[in-house]
Parts: C-alpha cells; sequence; structure tokens
C-alpha cells in the first residue's frame, strides 16, 4: 500500500546529542514537509521541500536539518542546538503544485531528551 | 504573525447526535481552508477542504461551512459516531501547499 513511513515511532536522546528522524514515501509524491507538535497545539511547520535537492526553512527551523537527496526520502535531524526538542515529529508528502492543502501525514515520531 | 483558531479545547455529544466544530482564521488571503482530524499517537487525515471562493461544501457525513465576513470556519459531523472521537484541526493553506494550524478541538462522544 501506498503511505508514509517514518521511524522510529519513539527515541529516547540524551541532551547534546543529535538524533536523526526518518521518512519514506511510495506516493511519488514531489512534496514533503516536517512538523512538529506539542501538547494541545498545532502543527507548527519544520522545513519542506519541493523537489529533490531543494528545500526551504518553515517557521519554526532553527536547530533542525533536512536534506533530499531522493524523491522518496526527508530525514529530519534534530541537533543539539534545538532548546526544546521534546514534541511528536510529524512528516507529511503532497503533490508538488497542491493548492488545497491535502497533504498525507505519516504516523509520526515521539522525541524525548533525558 | 497570522493564526488559525479554534473557539473550544473539548466539545463533548451524544452518539447520534450532529457536531460541529468552530475555528476562527484570520488570514483572508488564503487560498483553502482544510479541517483534519487526529486520532490519539497517529498523524492528521484530511477530511474535507473548501476553496476561499466557496460558502458550502460536503462531503461524506461532513459539512464544511465558511463564512468570511466574520472570518469564520466550521465542520458539522451529523449523527456522530464512537469512531468520530479525535482531535480536529482547521488549518489554512497558503503560498502552494504550507499550512497554518489552529490548536485543535477533542470530540468525545459518549455512548
Amino acid at each position: 500500500d501506498g503511505g508514509i513511513t517514518q521511524s522510529p515511532k519513539y527515541l529516547f536522546r540524551k541532551e547534546g546529542q543529535n538524533v536523526t528522524l526518518s521518512c519514506e514515501q511510495n506516493l511519488n509524491h514531489d512534496a514533503m514537509y516536517w512538523y512538529r507538535q506539542d501538547p494541545g497545539q498545532g502543527l507548527r511547520l519544520i522545513y519542506y521541500s519541493q523537489i529533490v535537492n531543494d528545500f526551504q526553512k518553515g517557521d519554526i527551523a532553527e536547530g533542525y536539518s533536512v536534506s533530499r537527496e531522493k524523491k522518496e526520502s526527508f530525514p529530519l535531524t534534530v541537533t543539539s542546538a534545538q532548546k526544546n526538542p521534546t514534541a511528536f515529529y510529524l512528516c507529511a508528502s503532497s503533490l508538488r503544485h497542491t493548492h488545497t492543502g491535502e497533504l498525507f501525514f505519516g504516523e509520526g515520531s515521539r522525541l524525548t531528551v533525558l | 504573525g497570522e493564526s488559525v483558531g479554534l473557539h473550544l479545547p473539548t466539545l463533548s455529544v451524544q452518539e447520534g447526535d450532529n457536531s460541529i466544530i468552530n475555528c476562527a482564521y484570520s488570514n483572508s488571503a488564503s487560498d483553502y481552508f482544510i479541517w483534519y482530524k487526529q486520532e490519539s499517537g497517529k498523524g492528521p487525515q484530511f477530511i474535507i477542504d473548501i476553496r476561499s471562493n466557496m460558502d458550502k461544501r460536503q462531503g461524506q457525513r461532513v459539512t464544511v461551512l465558511l463564512n468570511k465576513t466574520v472570518k469564520h470556519l466550521s465542520l458539522q459531523i451529523a449523527a456522530t459516531q464512537p469512531g468520530d472521537s479525535a482531535v480536529y484541526f482547521c488549518a489554512e493553506s497558503y503560498d502552494a501547499g504550507k499550512l497554518i494550524f489552529g490548536q485543535g478541538t477533542t470530540l468525545q462522544v459518549k455512548p
């Protein structure tokens, strides 16, 4: 079945460590996104990519980095520079020029910093 | 900056009743307004959207209403079922797919 796969589902990290969250899609979508979700809040955009080898910062990019070497993959690295990294991270994809806002989301990765 | 907000954090309804979830937005330049459903521990799922030049759109058991005069968006769910229990987010779409999400309303369906 087509969809978006995020891994790991749960991740624990010590302060000062970088961690990379995986996101893979087989929907043949050009655009991919990373959102952060905190308890009781909506989703906030971290980074997005409309095409391979290109990506742009979202509203809260500080302390995060991404790469888009393949159409199917859009990994997110949470660096030690991120002050408050504990959160639920959601990856999504869409058709490149979608104006409707229909994004397809993965199941999420929950990161906890100890 | 621009933001999309929901009026109530929690809504409790009886199974079989109709549910109405409300949302206020501030960016009148957005192209589309969208509703997502998020079940516990999962990613959001697209429910329905409405273009900014429309007032109403119907789907299967759901209706979205857009009032641009007062910048208000609502989602109506007919004959609410236990499976409808989730957090519902409204969002506005601008600049080719980038979304601004509201804070979410938790819908609780009582048997």
